[in-house]
Order: structure tokens, then C-alpha cells, then sequence
């Protein structure tokens, strides 16, 4: 099982709404990391977890906020979100440590918010 | 900080032609990683090159890695349609470990037939 999968898919959020997206992975590996991407942009890293602890936080405002609640699950919490923060959430994992570093991306959830 | 530039940003090409999209970034990694992304998709890893004069080649692509320079090169032989996508290279700037990859702005790559 070379996937890391992610759900849901797409997301339609109010301003004050709550939701949550999730990313799972059966590859063993250790690390994992969420990386917001905006139309014709490039992927920008937000948050990393090595070892289920979050080693990165690239100043990302409070109300994005990552969970790593065991070594196959990661979770972003979305909590009063701006229009400006719709995007597609990227998950990605690697094997944590002394090997290539490659990261595998989920498909990633389109969050739109209104 | 870690940069990553990526030229050109946009490329339009005729099927058949050979083209090169350069990246050069500002440290000292020896980890360079070729990525594909299809419109609404997610990254496809194309190539990991892991040290310097890394040549890696897949079909129609081939990717190398000069470290002295920080400088590598994705090689287009032949273009075919299917290749039409965005590429994006992106550099990991330790020695492995879970640090996250910083990714360029990206090459969009127009074939027509």
C-alpha cells in the first residue's frame, strides 16, 4: 500500500464553522506534513510531525490547527476561517530520518470557504 | 532562507520538440526532487536525486543534479502530448529528517500536437 489517503475530498465551510480534514498512511512511514496550495502556486509547507510531534510550524495562524493523534494519522482542524484560506490542503509523508526524504502527497481536499 | 527558482514559468512547445526547464536553488542540499501535477491533482514524484551528478531518466524525461552549482535540469526528449502538466522542483536543505521540502514556482508545460 503505496497511498496516503485523504478526506474528504472537498469542503464547503462557513466563517464560523468547525470541520476537519484527515490524511491516513499504511507505509510505515514517520513523518507527515500538510502543505497549503492556491491556484497556480506552489505548494507551501505548514506543518510537519516527526515521530507523531509537531516538529514544524510555519507560522500559520491559530486558527489552522494540526492533530497527529498516532503514526498512520494526521488531522488539520479548521476553526473560523477566512475566504482567503480556501485552497487545496495537501497531506504528504515520508520515512523520517537518513533515506531519500521523498514525500508521497495524498490527492489533497479542496476547502472552499464562504 | 531557502530559495527556488524555476525557469521558465511557462513553456509552450510543438510534439516532437526537446526542451530543458532549469532549477537552481540557494542552499547547500544534495536532495532535489521532481514533481508532476496534472490540473485539480495532486504531486506526482517523478524523480529524487540524491547526490551530485545524479542522472535519473524516465521515458521522455530526464532529470540531473549539479550540487556545485545548485543547479538542476529537467530534459524534455520528443514531447509528447501526455507530458502537458505543471513540474515543480523542490530541495530539502538538511541532511534528510522530516524538514519538509520547499518546492519552486513551478514550470507550466503547454504540448500541442
Amino acid at each position: 500500500d503505496t497511498e496516503v489517503t485523504q478526506t474528504p475530498k472537498h469542503l464547503v465551510m462557513g466563517m464560523t464553522n468547525k470541520k476537519s480534514l484527515k490524511c491516513e498512511q499504511h507505509m510505515g512511514h514517520r513523518a507527515m506534513y500538510w502543505y497549503k496550495q492556491k491556484a497556480k502556486k506552489p505548494p507551501e509547507l505548514m506543518f510537519v510531525y516527526s515521530y507523531e510531534k509537531l516538529s514544524i510550524n510555519e507560522s500559520v495562524p491559530s486558527r489552522f490547527s494540526p492533530e497527529c493523534p498516532n503514526s498512520s494519522l494526521l488531522n488539520l482542524h479548521l476553526h473560523a476561517l477566512q475566504p482567503e484560506d480556501s485552497a487545496l490542503y495537501l497531506c504528504a509523508s515520508s520515512r523520517a530520518g537518513g533515506n531519500t526524504g521523498e514525500l508521497f502527497f495524498g490527492e489533497g481536499s479542496r476547502l472552499t470557504v464562504l | 532562507e531557502l530559495k527556488v527558482e524555476q525557469n521558465p514559468l511557462f513553456l509552450s512547445m510543438q510534439e516532437g520538440k526537446n526542451y530543458t526547464i532549469y532549477c537552481n536553488y540557494s542552499t547547500t542540499s544534495d536532495r532535489l526532487y521532481w514533481y508532476r501535477q496534472d490540473p485539480g491533482k495532486s504531486l506526482e514524484s517523478l524523480f529524487v536525486l540524491l547526490s551530485n551528478g545524479a542522472v535519473k531518466q524516465e521515458g521522455r524525461l530526464m532529470a540531473s543534479l549539479d550540487t556545485k552549482a545548485r543547479l538542476s535540469t529537467l530534459h524534455i526528449t520528443a514531447a509528447v502530448h501526455d507530458l502537458s502538466a505543471t513540474y515543480f522542483c523542490a530541495v530539502r536543505d538538511s541532511g534528510g529528517g522530516a524538514d519538509g521540502l520547499t518546492f519552486g514556482k513551478g514550470t507550466h508545460l503547454i504540448i500541442q500536437p
